[in-house]
């Protein structure tokens, strides 16, 4: 069973300041079934980034993901207000079929 | 437009049975997977199961296997999680999502609160 190791579990910074999160699998995944979700405060989750670099319809290019094999990053090049939440990696495993979630990174206004 | 829509919030004595909907339209609802999320009060996202409605082909979480039934009714687009006897740490916020053609959960229902309580 694959695991996602998020780190770190909470990032302070400022808007205007870049972000850098990451996702560590304890094997090696293919990067073609990683996603990034976004969720606020009293809302579902959002897609923003999927196949590791992808960004889905609607997402700002500030947003990019990168990586592979085990490591995987989500930036934010310039944060904006309404960046602050909570970001969870994803991945897909097909054989045996299985969802898995790192624990998310809360992104907090410094 | 791709749309989820979750039956509202329900509150329950352990012990009692339950099931929730999740509504889909916009899509070819047989086409694809479509799953549930449970998220506890202050804690992060945890996959609880898939269903494939063209076949009712269902896979579980193995820390759900046994302790839920996903189900989908394709005449009404409709999936569903049901539970037969609730208990207390079922409380949570549960969402229905589809997975996309990558397996990413490119939609989301916006949630439904379950509470059990006596």
């Amino acid at each position: 069973e694959i695991v996602l190791t998020q780190s770190p579990a909470t990032l302070s910074l400022s808007p205007g300041e870049g972000a850098t999160l990451s996702c560590r699998a304890s094997q090696s995944v293919s990067s073609g079934y990683l996603a990034w979700h976004q969720q606020k405060p009293g809302q579902a989750p959002r897609l923003l980034i999927s196949g590791a670099s992808s960004r889905a319809t609607g997402i700002p290019d500030r947003f990019s993901g990168s990586g592979s094999g085990t490591d995987f990053t989500l930036t934010i090049s310039r944060l904006e207000p309404e960046d602050f939440a909570v970001y969870y990696c994803q991945h897909y495993a097909s054989t045996p079929l299985m969802y898995t979630f790192g624990q998310g990174t809360t992104l907090e206004i410094k | 437009e791709v749309q989820l829509v979750q039956s509202g919030a329900e509150v329950k004595k352990p012990g009692e049975s339950l099931k929730i909907s999740c509504k889909a339209s916009g899509y070819s609802f047989t086409n694809y997977w479509i799953g549930w999320v449970r998220q506890m009060p202050g804690k992060g996202l945890e996959w609880m199961g898939v269903i494939y409605p063209s076949d009712s082909d269902t896979r579980y979480s193995p820390s759900f296997q046994g302790q839920v039934t996903i189900s989908a009714d394709k005449s009404l687009t409709t999936a569903y999680l049901q539970w037969s006897s609730l208990r207390a740490s079922d409380t949570a916020m549960y969402y229905c999502a589809r997975p996309g053609d990558r397996r990413e959960f490119d939609y989301w229902g916006q949630g439904t609160r379950v509470t059990v309580s006596s």
